[in-house]
């Protein structure tokens, strides 16, 4: 089955600092991942998707990076503010509608 | 618009009531998915409707049972839950039915069962 899983369980940095999500992935036939943003008490919330055909894709201050050999892809946030502090999840989706979470990285912008 | 509302927000439960959940989504999507959450934990899928239809069931229990009256409606009814039931049940959307695309989630029920 499919396995999704993130190197750092928190991830800690400087108002202003760029910050690096990263996600694993073991289904080589995961064709469509996105990321989301979890507020404490909310549900997630889209941040970015992105399917196996591209490597990179960009929004406003976010860049997704999509690393198919190795079965990896990160979270590229610019300029990190109060606001982004927030645990990170990615999720793969493959074939169906099936759509698999990784464990979650909570990002903490400190001042 | 890319709203899916999920009430109530908050429910308790005694072991021995019955209750429901509702998610309702007007984005015209034709797949809805129900999720668990435990503190500290990713979203566990449940439940996968695809065109109305029953598609993924993650071996969940039978005191779960979800139903999808129609393309926006999902509901999912409980019965004879235990405390570890207890959790963030989550609702959420996407476009396309028989394959995944952007999902989108609603703020979620927040159950306890006393």
């Amino acid at each position: 089955g499919e396995s999704v899983g993130l190197h750092l369980p928190t991830l800690s940095v400087q108002e202003g600092d760029n910050s690096i999500i990263n996600c694993a992935y073991s289904n080589s036939a995961s064709d469509y991942f996105i990321w989301y943003k979890q507020e404490s008490g909310k549900g997630p919330q889209f941040i970015i998707d992105i399917r196996s055909n591209m490597d990179k894709r960009q929004g406003q201050r976010v860049t997704v990076l999509l690393n198919k050999t190795v079965k990896h892809l990160s979270l590229q946030i610019a300029a990190t503010q109060p606001g982004d502090s927030a645990v990170y999840f990615c999720a793969a989706g493959g074939g169906g509608n099936k759509l698999t979470f990784g464990t979650g990285t909570q990002l903490k912008v400190e001042l | 618009d890319t709203e899916v509302t999920q009430t109530p927000k908050h429910l308790v439960m005694g072991m021995t009531n019955k209750k429901s959940l509702k998610c309702e989504q007007h984005m015209g999507h034709r797949a809805m998915y129900w999720y668990k959450q435990k503190a500290k934990k990713p979203p566990e899928l449940m439940f996968v409707y695809s065109y109305e239809k029953l598609s993924i069931n993650e071996s969940v229990p039978s005191r779960f049972s979800p139903e999808c009256p129609n393309s926006s409606l999902l509901n999912l009814h409980l019965h004879a839950l235990q405390p570890e039931d207890s959790a963030l049940y989550l609702c959420a959307s996407s476009p396309k039915g028989g394959r995944v695309t952007e999902a989108f989630f609603g703020q979620g029920t927040r159950l306890t069962v006393v």
